[in-house]
């Protein structure tokens, strides 16, 4: 079943501690992106690839990191510099034409 | 201003069409989308447009490409209840290294 798959649906940190948030695509497509939603706000881009081994920082990299070590995956890491990490995260896959989101990781730190 | 904006809220009645706007900055944008969000879920890829086409027609679905004016719009044709939800436009920036950015969304509420 081709598609884009984030993990975990729900989670649940403590303060100050990193977590890893998972997203896997079998769609072959070279560019992937990480972005945040707060609740009634649009998408906020954290971080985009456009290929293996390169990413750039999107318009809120600050608190997080990413790595594309593989085409198919590009983990995104929030680690406790991000002031307020409680939020929907949601990936997206890219072609040369469409683009396709997992169905989001939501993060809560307690 | 922001790239891309959209206005807030729409509210229609079933059977009426739903006219959804969107404007963007990048005049050297390739294609364009449209994603509709229901509470608690991902983006559903509705439809999306190259930049060197005015018009798409998908089912319900019409987009219709102003490039001159940079607007971008999504007709749904026969609005039923269930396409009540929260609807984004979405641009490649070239100019920013090819960012997908979107606009702040439309809650587009169909009353019956």
């Amino acid at each position: 079943d081709g598609g884009i798959t984030q993990s975990p649906k729900y989670l649940f940190r403590k303060e100050g501690q990193n977590v890893t948030l998972s997203c896997e695509q079998n769609l072959n497509h070279d560019a992937m992106y990480w972005y945040r939603q707060d609740p009634g706000q649009g998408l906020r881009l954290i971080y985009y690839s456009q290929i293996v081994n390169d990413f750039q920082k999107g318009d809120i990299a600050e608190g997080y990191s990413v790595s594309r070590e593989k085409k198919e995956s590009f983990p995104l890491t929030v680690t406790s510099a991000q002031k307020n990490p409680t939020a929907f995260y949601l990936c997206a896959s890219r072609s040369t034409t469409e683009a396709f989101f997992g169905q989001g990781t939501r993060l809560t730190v307690v | 201003g922001e790239d891309v904006e959209q206005s807030l809220f729409l509210s229609v009645r079933e059977g009426d069409s739903s006219v959804i706007n969107c404007t963007y900055t990048d005049s050297s944008s390739t294609y364009l989308y449209w994603y509709k969000q229901e509470p608690g879920a991902g983006l559903q890829l509705l439809t999306y447009i190259f930049s060197n086409m005015d018009m798409k027609q998908d089912q319900r679905l019409t987009v219709l490409l102003n490039k001159k004016d940079k607007h971008l719009s999504l007709r749904i044709a026969d609005t039923q209840t269930g396409d009540s939800a929260i609807y984004f436009c979405a641009v490649i920036l070239t100019g920013g290294g090819n960012k997908l950015t979107f606009g702040t969304g439309t809650q587009l509420k169909v009353e019956l």
